[in-house]
């Protein structure tokens, strides 16, 4: 079946470093969209990306959607205490039954 | 605060037993999505209706169903309960049935003892 691979599964990173996160889809997606849990909370939609090629930026976060809509990452520069939680990818299918197909997500945790 | 409500928000239960989550959407959403996270883990789709009809299914077990309600409001049953049910269940709605599940629910933690 239709499969998204999100990596790393964590990734400890000291306060003020770049974190980056990717996903790659079995096959061709109509769209992306990247979610942020924070710990003990719900997820939280953070962006859509449907274009291919597309990059879009929120701050210090920069996603991107590759030029075959099969890849997609999300990097963040100088990360702060704020940022941390697990970032879910979800990829929307192109068939006719629309559905979300989710990443496994990746930890941001910011070492002491 | 999303628009979403779920209740309850903690239950507790043996194994063998049947509970009922609870979801409204946010006003004006047609569609309601569920999900199943365990510890630590990602987020399982389970089942999306959307305007009373069911529009996509994922990994629901038999043992699992769903409905819709005509005010739109979802209810999900678990049955025969087993230990490896313990999980969060949430809950999404979106003003469609396609693109993003932008509103999430806060969420209900079920332990099945």
């Amino acid at each position: 079946g239709q499969q998204v691979m999100q990596i790393p599964q964590y990734q400890h990173v000291q306060e003020g470093e770049d974190f980056t996160t990717y996903c790659n889809s079995s096959t061709t997606l109509s769209n992306i969209q990247w979610y942020k849990q924070r710990p003990g909370g719900h997820p939280v939609f953070l962006i859509q990306l449907v274009k291919s090629g597309e990059v879009k930026k929120q701050k210090r976060l920069t996603f991107q959607f590759g030029e075959a809509k099969k890849n997609s990452s999300l990097h963040i520069t100088a990360t702060q205490t704020t940022d941390v939680g697990t970032y879910f990818c979800a990829g929307g299918t192109m068939d006719s039954n629309y559905q979300l197909i989710w990443g496994a997500g990746t930890k941001l945790i910011i070492k002491p | 605060d999303s628009g979403v409500t779920q209740t309850p928000k903690h239950l507790i239960t043996a194994t063998g037993q049947r509970v009922t989550l609870r979801c409204s959407p946010r006003s004006g959403d047609l569609s309601v999505y569920w999900y199943q996270q365990s510890l630590d883990q990602g987020l399982q789709f389970l089942i999306q209706y959307y305007n009373g009809e069911e529009r996509a299914k994922g990994n629901i077990l038999e043992r699992f169903s769903a409905q819709q309600f005509p005010d739109l409001h979802s209810e999900l049953n678990l049955s025969s309960l087993e230990l490896g049910d313990s999980a969060l269940y949430f809950c999404a709605s979106s003003a469609t049935g396609t693109g993003p599940n932008k509103y999430f629910g806060p969420g209900t933690r079920l332990t099945v003892t």
